[in-house]
């Protein structure tokens, strides 16, 4: 069965350093997201593509987080500089395309900034 | 911005009994979604609700679209070991926005 892959699965970085997530969604898949899931809490939206362009970015801290879909496959979503605020789950789903209720979500990279 | 109430926020039950669980809102939603997630894994789709007032079941899953549209409901009927998890109830707007908004879950513990 087809699954999104994420890695690494698991990060611990300093304040202030940069970390890069990667995420590989099912393939034809047009509609990538991804969301930051705190502990305790549902996930929440930071950005959605539709194949390579960003289709939604609203919630996504743009002084200090970027994402990518350059060839409108895979993802990198990129934090620089990391803050102890931004220790989560970061979760990357796809689906066949935008409003598709079908997202399918994958194992989730999980975070901690000391 | 939109708000999900999810209740409760934690249940232990029996192995066999049945679950019930909701999910509020502040504001209408056109799609309700439910979803389970695992400890360490990513939420997987349980049931999807279209229509106001829609009963869908999946095995022994039934969830419910409430009639104003502000609501949802889950249950869970002779529960098992493997229902262990956290529910989440998702609901999308419609009008333009296919955004999420997702609920704080329920996290549900099973004794054998």
């Amino acid at each position: 069965e087809a699954e999104v892959a994420q890695s690494p699965r698991y990060k611990i970085t300093e304040k202030s350093q940069a970390v890069a997530f990667w995420c590989d969604p099912i393939s034809g898949h047009a509609t990538l997201y991804w969301y930051r899931q705190i502990l305790g809490q549902g996930p929440e939206l930071l950005v959605q593509f539709q194949d390579e362009s960003v289709v939604d970015d609203s919630q996504l801290p743009k002084d200090r987080f970027s994402a990518e879909r350059l060839k409108g496959v895979d993802s990198t979503l990129k934090i620089q500089p990391a803050e102890l605020g931004d220790s989560a789950m970061y979760l990357c789903a796809s689906s066949l395309a935008v409003g598709a209720d079908t997202q399918y979500f994958g194992p989730g990279t999980r975070l901690t900034v000391l | 911005g939109q708000q999900l109430n999810q209740s409760p926020q934690s249940m232990f039950i029996q192995e066999g009994e049945d679950v019930s669980m909701n999910c509020t809102s502040s504001s209408i939603f056109n799609t309700w979604l439910w979803y389970k997630q695992d400890p360490g894994e990513g939420p997987v789709l349980l049931i999807a609700l279209y229509k106001a007032g829609e009963l869908t079941s999946n095995g022994r899953l039934t969830a419910q679209f409430g009639i104003t549209r502000k609501d949802s409901f889950l249950n869970i009927s002779a529960s098992i070991p493997s229902d262990v998890g956290i529910y989440f109830c998702a609901g999308r707007s419609g009008a333009g926005s296919y955004q999420l908004t997702f609920g704080k879950g329920t996290k549900l513990s099973v004794i054998p």
